[in-house]
């Protein structure tokens, strides 16, 4: 079993559709990452979390530390937001990456 | 402010040959990485540095090494290059601290071996 299991892996969404991504994770951490990598692209992160909610814009992050899961929800979801978006686990030195969610939304 | 510079952005090498991936940040970062990024898999570790003079292995060291001599530097040398390190390549780095920072990632080095 993987360290960082992402669901969906495939998602397609029409525009202004609500969107939700899911991380479970089973080791132990100090943070949880977001991350978004466009197409050919780079990877930026969207958001770093240990405990609670975390919002920028129309993306929300939050996490269950008992319960050693994740999600990530964009609300009003647009072509733009078309992206893969990778959950990553660690302690203070080293991360652990999840396969991914490849995200279509078409308009 | 740059943030993490990767060089080059593309490369084919030839079975055999050996070449050095670039990779430089600007940001005063202790934490440094490389990471492979295979079609349909996680970004998988190759090597890390925590600090300059300080390296460490990963998931997947073999047929790789990394010097970290600065903390601004962190080449990644691929030696006797392999069809199986066809690959796109990711330097990233990010403070050190009790809750370490944000990551940054450099735009990648998509490297092919023929």
């Amino acid at each position: 079993k993987n360290e960082v299991e992402q669901s969906p892996q495939n998602l397609t969404a029409q525009e202004g559709e609500f969107i939700t991504i899911n991380c479970s994770y089973s080791v132990g951490i100090s943070a949880l990452h977001w991350l978004q990598q466009h197409p050919g692209g780079g990877i930026v992160s969207l958001f770093m979390l240990s405990s609670g909610k975390k919002k920028h814009g129309r993306l929300i992050a939050t996490i269950n530390i008992q319960e050693k899961h994740s999600s990530l929800h964009i609300t009003a979801s647009h072509p733009r937001d078309s992206a893969v978006y990778i959950c990553a686990v660690g302690g203070s030195e080293k991360l652990v990456f999840g396969k991914g969610t490849k995200l279509t939304v078409n308009p | 402010n740059a943030g993490v510079t990767q060089t080059p952005k593309f490369r084919i090498l030839k079975i055999g040959q050996s070449m050095t991936l670039q990779c430089a940040q600007d940001m005063n970062h202790n934490y440094m990485y490389w990471y492979r990024q295979d079609p349909g898999m996680g970004l998988k570790l190759i090597y890390y540095s925590v600090g300059a003079g300080i390296t460490d292995k990963g998931e997947v060291p073999n047929g790789y090494n990394v010097s970290r001599s600065t903390t601004e530097d962190f080449p990644l040398r691929l030696e006797l290059a392999a069809p199986s390190q066809t690959s796109v390549y990711f330097c990233a780095s990010r403070n050190r601290g009790f809750s370490p920072g944000e990551l940054f990632f450099g735009e990648g080095s998509r490297l092919t071996v023929l």
